[in-house]
């Protein structure tokens, strides 16, 4: 099975630009969550799902949108890319909910001149 | 916020022992993980402890202290291939996940 995909694999983007991460999941995994990962500071969560039509805010979430329309796809949408959201973008699921081991998707390296 | 610190770089010799260890203030605790990442992939799996004491799976073991709010991995006889991030996540009272900034383990032949 594929697990967790994401798309693209890296991206550069004009800063002022719009951009939709895609993150699909083929587990039937109810929880999915979007991170970025900056060097020196960790994982950071940006925004979650526990189940299919709800959502949350995270850590991080200003400038970030997201979407569960159904239980395979969260796409993460940047409305107005900024510099300071040049990052590495991962996506990850847990099976039953934020109670259970979270699974990553292999990240797409965004850039934002 | 959370707080989790580990150590930023470790340096070990093929078939050593290393220890990492972690330590986190949060708020609330509902388990501790470890992940291991190799350079420019993904985060994968590697322990997971909620109660006091050790878990042992093969090579690696996870320790946990819930009192002290530290734990530990131990990679035994390491290989070339042991050579990634290891990154301490805590899970807290809202079920949220929060990760140390990883620790690079570097093994030398």
């Amino acid at each position: 099975t594929a697990g967790i995909t994401q798309a693209p694999t890296s991206q550069i983007l004009a800063a002022g630009r719009s951009m939709t991460l895609r993150c699909t999941q083929d587990m039937r995994h109810n929880a999915m969550y979007w991170y970025r990962q900056d060097l020196g500071l960790g994982l950071r969560l940006i925004h979650y799902s526990n189940t299919a039509g709800t959502t949350g805010k995270g850590e991080v979430p200003d400038g970030y949108s997201v979407s569960r329309a159904n239980t395979d796809d969260f796409p993460l949408t940047l409305a107005s890319a900024v510099p300071s959201q040049t990052s590495v973008y991962f996506c990850a699921s847990s099976a039953g909910g934020p109670t259970d081991t979270q699974y990553f998707g292999p990240g797409t390296r965004l850039t934002v001149l | 916020g959370q707080n989790i610190d580990q150590p930023t770089e470790m340096t070990a010799t093929e078939g050593a022992i290393v220890q990492i260890n972690c330590t986190y203030q949060t708020s609330g605790f509902n388990g501790l993980f470890w992940y291991q990442q190799h350079a420019g992939e993904a985060p994968t799996f590697l322990s997971y402890n909620v109660l006091d004491g050790l878990e042992e799976k093969g090579r690696f073991s996870s320790f946990l202290s819930r009192s002290k709010g530290y734990s530990y991995l131990l990679l035994k006889e390491l290989q070339m291939k042991d050579s990634a991030s290891y990154l301490c996540a805590v899970r807290d009272g809202d079920y949220k996940l929060s990760f140390g900034a990883g620790t690079t383990v570097t093994v030398r032949a």
